[in-house]
């Protein structure tokens, strides 16, 4: 299975701080992506990386990716309550691929 | 949110009992996806349509089958569900042009509860 696996699995920190999770992966691959998923809802796209690129930032996001280690660590800087969620990375394969492969996630919970 | 909906949201059944869920999307994307969702496992994908009436199967599509009579539906059944299928089911679609042509867009899930 081509399924990511994200590290660690659940993460608590107090608010203000930064939260790093990171993500391996098996085989070569096309783009990253994460998604952030709240308690009983569906996920949410957040970024994405393509193979070619090394690092990348979305407001407080920053997001690396490292192919040759075949691994992705996504960095939430000032961290909120509003952040607490699980967060997943997705790969797909060499392109033309239809479809993406969804790690086990990190729950990340953040103390006001 | 891409439109999308889900029904029923919350369903339980019996051992053995064909059940059917509904996707429903109304921004006319080709590519749907059905994924299951358990503990320790994240996302795995049962089925997804590239178009009407054209499927393919998944990673975990053994007692899952799909339809897609039209654009806006896909219909995942489970002919005879069994316990093993308790799960939250969604469903995405994905855009094909654009920036986000390689994102997936995810509806609200569906809670299933196979007794």
């Amino acid at each position: 299975s081509q399924q990511g696996e994200e590290d660690p699995q659940a993460l608590s920190i107090q608010e203000g701080e930064n939260a790093t999770m990171n993500c391996s992966y098996k085989t070569s691959i096309n783009n990253l992506q994460w998604y952030r998923q709240n308690s009983g809802r569906g996920l949410v796209h957040l970024i994405l990386i393509r193979s070619n690129e090394r690092e990348k930032h979305s407001g407080r996001l920053r997001v690396t990716l490292d192919t040759s280690k075949k691994s992705s660590s996504l960095l939430i800087t000032a961290s909120r309550a509003a952040d607490t969620a699980s967060y997943f990375c997705a790969t797909d394969a060499l392109p033309g691929a239809n479809n993406l492969f969804f790690g086990t996630g990190t729950r990340l919970t953040v103390i006001p | 949110d891409a439109g999308i909906t889900q029904s029923p949201r919350h369903k339980v059944t019996e051992t053995g009992t064909p059940v059917t869920l509904r996707c429903h999307q109304t921004e006319n994307h080709r590519y749907m996806y059905w994924y299951r969702q358990d503990p320790g496992h994240g996302l795995r994908l049962i089925h997804y349509s590239y178009g009407v009436k054209d499927t393919d199967k998944g990673e975990v599509s053994d007692g899952y089958s799909v339809s897609r009579s039209k654009t806006e539906d896909f219909l995942l059944t489970l002919e005879s569900a069994t316990s093993s299928q308790t799960s939250v089911y969604f469903c995405a679609i994905r855009h094909t042009a654009g920036t986000a042509a390689e994102t997936q867009y995810f509806g609200p899930g569906t809670r299933l509860l196979v007794l």
